[in-house]
């Protein structure tokens, strides 16, 4: 299956600090999800990527497919976006591998 | 909003015995998944369905069953409970075409003694 890398595993920021978050994977991605989970374990999707770059709200995600790699930007960060955050790329459209995530935390 | 629900949210079992996750989901869609989480790391599939009446294997189907007897409900069976089997269970469901996000209810922490 799907191999997924996570980097950094863990990251602590001051509030306002931007966030960047990686994410390589081994198979060619038909589509790529970035997940939030929150410290309370409960999973929402973020945006889905397969390819480019794509806005919404604080958060770039930018995909490069034939180099298995995609990043997560989070600009201003704040205390509320404390989480886990998880990628998955999948091998095909409905089966997701995710990788072991990176936890972060903004501290005020 | 996609609405996805699991019960038990949270069970004790002891080794050797029967354990049963139950998982509806209120959107019509045709995906169910189950996965496992245990502390610190990613989601495993460990079995999915696109349709009622049929199962496929995920990842990590060794000493688990599936069952979608309905578009709606999808269980996760455990016939005999390992101590190994201790993780936060999800459910997710997806349309049909794959391309939509996959929505997840709230998790289900089983503590197998």
């Amino acid at each position: 299956g799907q191999q997924v890398q996570q980097s950094p595993s863990s990251l602590v920021l001051q509030e306002g600090e931007n966030a960047e978050l990686q994410c390589n994977f081994s198979s060619t991605a038909t589509q790529l999800q970035w997940f939030y989970q929150s410290p309370g374990g409960s999973l929402v999707s973020l945006l889905s990527n397969p390819s480019g770059t794509k806005h919404t709200g604080r958060l770039t995600s930018t995909t490069v497919t034939k180099e298995r790699r995609s990043s997560l930007h989070i600009s201003s960060s704040q205390t509320t976006d404390s989480g886990t955050y998880l990628c998955a790329p999948p091998p095909n459209y409905n089966v997701l591998y995710f990788g072991s995530g990176t936890k972060l935390t903004v501290e005020p | 909003e996609a609405a996805v629900t699991q019960s038990p949210r949270s069970k004790v079992a002891v080794t050797g015995g029967k354990v049963t996750l139950s998982c509806h989901q209120t959107n019509n869609h045709d995906y169910m998944y189950w996965y496992r989480q245990d502390t610190g790391h990613g989601l495993r599939l460990i079995h999915y369905s696109y349709v009622a009446d049929s199962t496929e294997k995920g990842d990590i189907p060794d000493g688990y069953k599936a069952s979608r007897p309905s578009q709606e409900n999808f269980s996760l069976i455990l016939e005999l409970a390992s101590l190994s089997q201790t993780a936060v269970y999800f459910c997710a469901s997806s349309d049909e075409t794959g391309q939509d996000t996959q929505y997840f209810g709230p998790g289900t922490r089983l503590l197998v003694l």
